[in-house]
């Protein structure tokens, strides 16, 4: 089992330029997340889904747009990045119990 | 709502000392409580839960937390810590049969020092 994988690790972005980070997990969890990490701030909640064809806004929607393709994936877009947008960027898919299982992160610069 | 609060943002150690990361949480209803650990450039990974039951909960590597109701405390310790264990820890707290998102602290940085 692969576990939770994300692509792509690194990109560099400009101003206004948008991305898809993809994150797909093979758990078979109906919960899957997006955060974000940032020195001194913790994780922060982008997005959640519960479940597929749901979504929710978490604390720090504002920028962001996700899809739930499936059971398995759930992507994170920006769509005119900005450089408070740099940050770590984190997938995770979640048990009943709230177990979260994390991808190994996409580090985003915005320049 | 449920909230967490690490009591330390970096917790400094000699190599072999014993360490005590605190997390302390507010909630008004029953918790599943979780620890984390992140290594440097990696993703997070569990370090051991409270899910019900004993409330002494072991790690595979030698850490263990005390889940104390009356304290709401989970607190996170190891007799003797090694190099290894250099890394940034979060405690997390959801809510048992509630919502789909669990509450993390902003996380303890644990520096261990030959």
């Amino acid at each position: 089992n692969a576990g939770v994988t994300q692509t792509p690790k690194f990109q560099v972005l400009k101003t206004g330029q948008s991305m898809t980070l993809q994150c797909a997990q093979d758990m078979n969890h109906n919960s899957m997340y997006w955060y974000r990490q940032d020195p001194g701030m913790g994780l922060r909640l982008i997005y959640y889904s519960a479940s597929e064809g749901t979504t929710d806004k978490g604390e720090v929607p504002n920028g962001y747009n996700v899809s739930r393709l499936n059971k398995r994936e759930f992507s994170l877009r920006l769509e005119s990045a900005a450089p408070s947008q740099t940050s770590v960027y984190f997938c995770a898919s979640g048990t009943v119990s709230n177990e979260q299982f994390f991808g190994p992160g996409t580090r985003l610069t915005v320049l | 709502a449920q909230s967490v609060t690490q009591l330390d943002s970096q917790v400094p150690v000699f190599e072999e000392a014993p360490v005590e990361l605190r997390c302390n949480y507010s909630s008004s209803v029953s918790v599943y409580l979780f620890w984390y650990v992140q290594y440097p450039n990696q993703g997070l990974q569990l370090l051991l839960k409270y899910l019900s039951g004993s409330t002494l909960v072991e790690s595979i590597n030698g850490f263990e937390a005390e889940f104390n109701k009356s304290q709401t405390s989970f607190h996170l310790r190891k007799p003797s810590v090694h190099i290894s264990d250099t890394a940034e820890y979060f405690c997390a707290v959801s809510v048992s049969g509630g919502s789909y998102i669990p509450t993390f602290g902003r996380g303890t940085s644990l520096i261990v020092h030959p």
